[in-house]
């Protein structure tokens, strides 16, 4: 069975200093991996995604992330936070090999509170 | 989130009433979701359809129902709410060739 994990439910930056949320996962296949953020009162907005290729992923806001196989891996990154980062994150994977009529069940991490202080 | 909307944002009710939430999307995806979520669990797979006629229970199917009227409305019911049902629920769509889920803004359930 696939599952994800978020070590940190909190972690606190202080604006200007780089970020890293952690994400680990577990999967029988080669992982399909995922970055969400939710703000106050919304709903989950993508951030980036790992298929394939270079290990090192761009995506929304100026965060990034990197898939490490060898320690099953996927933290997320930013090189200078910005108090707007303030928000809550979620991992999630997809495991290909999980087919089941059609549908490869996609499975979030518990989320992690991103405090970013001015 | 203006691509996938969701009513009422929120609810209180009591127990043992009905409840549906409604959710549109003009995204034109096939694809849709109702997810749970809940402080500390993540979120929870209630149901998922990949176009009307298409219909599958998801990890948390007991005590919901749902309806797919059209490609771009799919909603969520309680035949008879129960206080664990407390949540924060999540609409999701996504089309055929990309993984990514586009969430709308929530509906805060509340029963007592």
């Amino acid at each position: 069975a696939q599952s994800v994990a978020q070590p940190e439910d909190q972690v606190n930056v202080a604006e200007g200093n780089p970020l890293t949320v952690k994400c680990t996962y577990s999967v029988s296949g080669n992982p399909y991996l995922f970055w969400y953020v939710q703000y106050p009162n919304r709903g989950l907005q993508f951030l980036l995604k790992y298929i394939t290729g270079d290990n090192l992923v761009k995506g929304s806001y100026g965060f990034e992330a990197e898939f490490n196989k060898s320690q099953t891996s996927f933290h997320l990154k930013k090189p200078s936070a910005l108090v707007s980062d303030s928000a809550l994150y979620f991992c999630a994977v997809r495991d290909p090999a999980s087919h089941r009529g059609g549908y490869q069940k996609v499975t979030f991490g518990t989320g992690t509170k991103l405090q970013v202080i001015p | 989130d203006a691509d996938v909307t969701q009513t009422p944002r929120n609810r209180i009710t009591k127990t043992g009433k009905r409840i549906m939430l409604e959710c549109s999307q003009t995204k034109g995806h096939d694809r849709m979701y109702w997810y749970r979520q809940d402080p500390g669990l993540g979120l929870q797979l209630i149901y998922y359809s990949f176009d009307v006629k298409d219909i599958n229970k998801g990890e948390i199917s007991d005590g919901y129902s749902v309806s797919r009227q059209a490609q771009a409305k799919f909603s969520l019911s309680l035949e008879s709410a129960i206080p664990n049902q407390t949540a924060l629920y999540f609409c999701a769509t996504s089309d055929l060739t990309t993984d990514t889920q586009y969430f709308g803004p929530g509906t805060r359930l509340t029963v007592l």
